[in-house]
């Protein structure tokens, strides 16, 4: 079954730390990829995506990630975190074709100040 | 802006109760979804719909039916809700075309007593 894995549930994180949230999903056809990201008491909103070209794509609030086809990854990353970054994210994956989002089980980061 | 609407916020029913989830979007979206969210699971998919009337299974419909009776709304329906159905449902909408970017509504966290 097609499927994606966060490797992280739960990070931990000072302020102005890196960070980098792993994605991997098991479709090995053209994928959509996603980044969705959920801020406490809001609703679920597109950070980034990669639907082709350049495999380095970069979101809102200083996101980006990269596709990786070989390692069927998709990894978040943020060179320097805030406190406004603490939130659950998702990693989201369609398989071409589908209109069906595949979603991760999440990481919930919180950043300390 | 796309605006996806949920009815409630939070709603509390007893076991054997009929429970309407209702949501609206105002974007003129062909394709809308429900997904249950719960910690550790992730978002899954109950039911989408790509047009009025018409409604495909998800990952996870049993318990559940829905309803498409005009193109701006998507009802969910527990037709005997049982407190394995405790959890928050997220309503989507995406439009053909634009390669699944969905938008989510605020959610209803539901609570099964």
């Amino acid at each position: 079954a097609q499927s994606v894995s966060q490797h992280n549930h739960h990070v931990i994180l000072s302020e102005a730390a890196s960070l980098e949230l792993g994605c991997n999903y098991s479709y090995g056809g053209t994928v959509n990829l996603f980044w969705y990201v959920q801020y406490p008491g809001q609703h679920l909103q597109l950070l980034l995506k990669y639907f082709s070209g350049d495999p380095l794509v970069k979101g809102i609030k200083g996101f980006e990630a990269e596709f990786i086809k070989s390692k069927f990854s998709f990894n978040l990353r943020k060179p320097s975190v805030q406190w406004s970054d603490t939130a659950e994210y998702f990693c989201a994956v369609t398989p071409g074709g589908y209109n069906k989002l595949i979603f991760g089980a999440g990481t919930r980061l919180a950043v300390h100040p | 802006d796309v605006k996806v609407t949920q009815s409630s916020r939070y709603l509390v029913k007893r076991t054997g109760e009929k429970v309407f989830l209702e949501c609206v979007q105002d974007m003129d979206h062909e394709n809308m979804f429900w997904y249950r969210q719960d910690p550790g699971l992730g978002l899954r998919l109950i039911y989408f719909s790509y047009d009025v009337k018409m409604k495909e299974k998800g990952d996870i419909p049993e318990g559940y039916s829905v309803s498409r009776e005009k193109k701006e709304r998507f009802s969910l329906i527990l037709e005997s809700a049982s407190t394995n159905q405790t959890s928050m449902y997220l309503c989507a909408s995406s439009l053909v075309g634009s390669e699944n970017i969905q938008y989510f509504g605020a959610g209803t966290r539901l609570s099964v007593l």
